[in-house]
């Protein structure tokens, strides 16, 4: 099956820092990739829907001049998070579709800790 | 509104069968995923309907009725590491008329000896 890879798997950092998060299909051109987060116990958040060369809609609600995200190739996404706060911290997941496919193909995820 | 409903939590034991329910109310209809998360790890895809009917993969099977709404998972012959969250996942539209998919709250299913 399609494979999405995520890195880094968990980041801790300090306040005010940025942290940017990789997202790669591996074996497919991924058309579209979407970022979502997730609090414990609770469901996925879609933040922004990217497709590639083009500008990320962003869901209602989340920043997009805090959550930076990059799709300049149909096989890479980035997210950035600028100047990470405590309530930043979360578990981070792309997720991308392509190949003809309808499925979504999750990345591994990556869990973020703002000290 | 767009909502989907599933239970919290479920618990079953090994060997055994259990279903689990999910309802929603989308606009508009363009298929029902069911993906499995274990805690801490992404979620991965279990199963896709766009017809009603049900849809058989190995111990796994899902049922969906549009008419009504409502979807079904079924797990047989449990194993302990079936214990996970469940989320049921419709994609409808959002308010620019593109598909998204809209994200249940996940059951979390306990399997006992």
């Amino acid at each position: 099956g399609a494979v999405v890879s995520q890195h880094p798997s968990r980041v801790i950092c300090k306040s005010g820092t940025s942290v940017k998060i990789e997202c790669r299909s591996l074996d497919f051109q991924a058309t579209t990739m979407f970022w979502y987060r997730q609090f414990p116990k609770q469901s996925l958040m879609l933040m922004a829907t990217s497709n590639e060369g083009s500008k990320a809609t962003y869901e209602q609600g989340v920043e997009k001049d805090k959550f930076l995200i990059n799709h300049a190739s149909l096989t890479l996404s980035t997210l950035t998070v600028t100047s990470a706060h405590p309530e930043d911290s979360s578990f981070y997941i792309c997720s991308a579709r392509g190949g003809g496919s309808e499925k979504l193909f999750f990345g591994s995820g990556t869990q973020l800790s703002v000290l | 509104g767009q909502n989907i409903d599933q239970p919290t939590e479920m618990t079953a034991t090994e060997g055994a069968i259990v279903q689990i329910n999910c309802t929603y109310q989308t606009s508009g209809f363009n298929g029902l995923f069911w993906y499995q998360q274990h805690a801490g790890e992404a979620p991965t895809f279990l199963s896709y309907n766009v017809l009603d009917g049900l849809e058989e993969k190995g111990r796994f099977s899902s049922f969906l009725s549009r008419s009504k709404g409502y979807s079904y998972l079924l797990l047989k012959e449990l194993q302990m590491k079936d214990s996970a969250s469940y989320l049921c996942a419709v994609r409808g539209f959002n308010a620019g008329n593109n598909r998204k998919l809209i994200w249940g709250l996940g059951t979390s299913l306990a399997v006992n000896p």
